[in-house]
């Protein structure tokens, strides 16, 4: 089945540590994306990519980082500088020029 | 800069009624447009999209939605509600499919 997966679905994380989420698409999709979804505020773009090696920062950047190594993957690391990181995170891939799909997202909570 | 804007958190219907999601948006330039749907710990699906074909855009699920370049809106319909709609809806602008720029949202709740 084609798709996007995005593991773990459920993470949880001290204060201080640093945390990479994991989002795979065998969809041959060139672009992919990450989002932040928090209650009330809708989806809010982190970081996206176009091309492999190539990424851009999104609406709200600080405190996260990823990597663009292989066209399938596109992990991102939320860092110990993000202030608030409890919260749903959604990957997102697509063709250049068509719609975004979605992966089923990972709810980390920091405790 | 491009904005949505989705009136009413909330909306609450009964089963068999129609259902009526209002979104407006702002853009600069003309718009791509998406509603996308949200179940409960999941991610969104692609309901519906517009980009400047037909006004009247058909879409999964018996919804459909109408571009009004007059009114800014994008507001999506379904006729008879079922109990299986009941989700979250998004409705997001574009320009040129890139940077998806969302909504807060709106919970539809279907009640018997």
């Amino acid at each position: 089945d084609g798709g996007i997966t995005q593991s773990p679905k459920y993470l949880f994380r001290k204060e201080g540590q640093n945390v990479t989420l994991s989002c795979e698409q065998n969809l041959n999709h060139d672009a992919m994306y990450w989002y932040r979804q928090d209650p009330g505020q809708g989806l809010r773009l982190i970081y996206y990519s176009q091309i492999v090696n190539d990424f851009q920062k999104g609406d709200i950047a600080e405190g996260y980082s990823v990597s663009r190594e292989k066209k399938e993957s596109f992990p991102l690391t939320v860092t110990s500088a993000q202030k608030n990181p409890t919260a749903f995170y959604l990957c997102a891939s697509s063709t250049l020029g068509n719609e975004q799909f979605f992966g089923p997202g990972t709810r980390l909570t920091v405790l | 800069a491009q904005s949505v804007t989705q009136l009413g958190s909330h909306v609450s219907v009964s089963e068999g009624a129609l259902v009526l999601l209002r979104c407006n948006y702002s853009s600069s330039v003309p718009p791509y447009l998406f509603w996308y749907v949200q179940y409960p710990n999941q991610g969104l699906q692609l309901l519906l999209k517009y980009t400047s074909a037909a006004t009247l855009v058909k879409g999964i699920n018996g919804f459909e939605a109408e571009f009004k370049k007059s009114e800014t809106s994008f507001h999506l319909t379904k006729p008879s509600a079922h109990m299986s709609d009941a989700a979250e809806y998004f409705c997001a602008v574009s320009e040129g499919f890139q940077k998806l720029v969302f909504g807060t949202g709106t919970r539809l709740l279907v009640s018997p």
